[in-house]
């Protein structure tokens, strides 16, 4: 019952490089998230996909892009990396929108220098 | 303003007491209540769903709802020092918005 997985769970980058963080659900949900989180500023929505096909911006989508492959993964990418992203990335999904509850994966920490 | 405030804490009781968690927030569109357990380097995990007002109570766990006054609480009955984490509020009306979190501690 591994529910949302996320790979790596730990990253460095240099700025300016680019790299994409991995997210699986085995749920069966349509609607999956990214979140930041940062100290103080609490969970921030990036981007989310509420069905397969579709993506749409959340609140802090600035240098990020995301893909919905299929209905289980959902993945972020960095072109261009800059120390403001150095933050814990979380993958999510619901079973079918922003009303229903999240299930959260674990966490990527990225650390860009 | 954000409109989901929560205060960060830390606060500390000791093993057995009763734990008061709130959050206030300034939508009255927000119709789902969410409370979240987060532990120190982990990924939040739901604790509790309601919609709309009213208590609703899982073991040690109850969230109020209080949608007159656009305050939500959770009371942690017996606490433990396995509560010990970071308690995230959230609600939604269309969007998830989530507080900043209360951080507790449980001491033995």
């Amino acid at each position: 019952n591994a529910g949302v997985t996320q790979t790596p769970k730990f990253q460095v980058l240099k700025t300016g490089q680019s790299m994409t963080l991995q997210c699986a659900q085995d749920m069966n949900h349509n609607s999956m998230y990214w979140y930041r989180q940062d100290p103080g500023m609490g969970l921030r929505l990036i981007y989310y996909s509420a069905s397969e096909g579709t993506t749409d911006k959340g609140e802090v989508p600035n240098g990020y892009n995301v893909s919905r492959l299929n209905k289980r993964e959902f993945s972020l990418r960095l072109e261009s990396a800059a120390p403001s992203q150095t933050s814990v990335y979380f993958c999510a999904s619901s079973e079918r929108d922003l009303n229903t509850e999240a299930f959260f994966g674990q966490g990527t920490r990225l650390t860009v220098v | 303003q954000k409109e989901v405030e929560q205060d960060p804490g830390p606060l500390s009781v000791p093993e057995g007491a009763i734990v008061s968690l709130n959050c206030t927030y300034s939508n009255s569109a927000f119709q789902y209540f969410m409370w979240y357990r987060q532990y120190s380097r982990k990924g939040p995990e739901l604790l509790m769903y309601t919609y709309s007002s009213g208590n609703k109570e899982d073991g040690r766990f109850t969230a109020q709802v209080d949608k007159s006054s656009k305050y939500i609480s959770l009371f942690i009955r017996d606490s433990q020092p396995s509560d010990s984490a970071t308690y995230l509020c959230a609600m939604s009306g269309g969007a998830l918005n989530f507080g900043k979190g209360t951080s507790l501690l449980v001491t033995p």
